[in-house]
C-alpha cells in the first residue's frame, strides 16, 4: 500500500493526451511538499521527468507537464508517442514518516 | 560526466548480511544528499534510506534497525550495509543523488540485484 495513490494503468493512442493522477494526504502533498515524477522504461533505471511539481530537467520534451493542487498532482503527456510506453511514478516527502514516498506507479500503454 | 555505479549485490540466505556500494563520478558524494531506492520484482519503487551532506541519516520503517547507510569521502562512495536480511528485501537496489532541500532524485545508477533466498 503506497502512501501516494496512482492508477495502475492508463492508455492512449499515438498523438493523444493522457493524464496520470497522484493523490496524497495532509502529511505530504497537502502539507506543501513538492511532487516529482519519474519515467522508467522497461528494464532500465528510473529517470527524473518532472521536479518541483512542474519543472522539466534539460532534455525532457515539453510534451510532458506537471501540476499540483491541494493534496493531488497530475502528469500530462501530449502528442503521445510509442517511446512514451513506460512506468511512471510520482514522489514527494512525507513529514509524518520523515522520508521520501513514492506512488505505486502507473503503466502507460500506447495503443 | 555525472555517474553512479552500484555493486555488491548477490544471493544471500535469510538472516544474512550484504554490503552494497555506489561509486560516484563527476560530483562529490559528501557535498550532496544521497539515497537508496529499491524495487522488488514486478513491483514499484520504494525509498530505503538517505544520508545528508551533514551526516544525518534516515530510513524507511521497513529497514530501520537492519540497514545502515554510510559513505567514504576518500573513495567518493556510498554504502548500504544490510543485516538480518529477509525474503522481502529481494529487489534491485538503486543509489541516487538526492537534491538537497527539494527531496527529489536527479541522478540514478543502473542498480544492483539482491536476492534473499535459501
Amino acid at each position: 500500500q503506497s502512501v501516494l495513490t496512482q492508477p495502475p494503468s492508463v492508455s492512449g493512442a499515438p498523438g493523444q493526451r493522457v493524464t496520470i493522477s497522484c493523490t496524497g494526504s495532509s502529511s505530504n502533498i497537502g502539507a506543501g511538499f513538492d511532487v516529482h515524477w519519474y519515467q522508467q522504461l522497461p528494464g532500465t533505471a528510473p529517470k527524473l521527468l518532472i521536479y518541483g511539481n512542474s519543472n522539466r530537467p534539460s532534455g525532457v520534451p515539453d510534451r510532458f507537464s506537471g501540476s499540483k493542487s491541494g493534496t493531488s498532482a497530475s502528469l500530462a503527456i501530449t502528442g503521445l508517442q510509442a517511446e512514451d510506453e513506460a512506468d511512471y511514478y510520482c514522489q514527494s516527502y512525507d513529514s509524518s514518516l520523515s522520508g521520501r514516498v513514492f506512488g505505486g506507479g502507473t503503466k502507460l500503454t500506447v495503443l | 560526466e555525472v555517474q553512479l555505479v552500484e555493486s555488491g549485490g548477490g544471493l544471500v540466505q535469510p538472516g544474512g548480511s550484504l554490503r552494497l556500494s555506489c561509486a560516484a563520478s563527476g560530483f562529490t558524494v559528501s557535498s550532496n544528499y544521497m539515497s537508496w531506492v529499491r524495487q522488488a520484482p514486478g513491483k514499484g519503487l520504494e525509498w530505503v534510506s538517505v544520508i545528508y551532506s551533514g551526516g544525518s541519516t534516515y530510513y524507511a520503517d521497513s529497514v530501520k534497525g537492519r540497514f545502515t547507510i554510510s559513505r567514504d569521502n576518500s573513495k567518493n562512495t556510498l554504502y548500504l550495509q544490510m543485516n538480518s536480511l529477509r525474503a522481502e528485501d529481494t529487489a534491485v537496489y538503486y543509489c541516487a543523488r538526492d537534491k538537497r532541500h527539494y527531496y527529489y532524485m536527479d541522478v540514478w545508477g543502473k542498480g544492483t540485484t539482491v536476492t534473499v533466498s535459501s
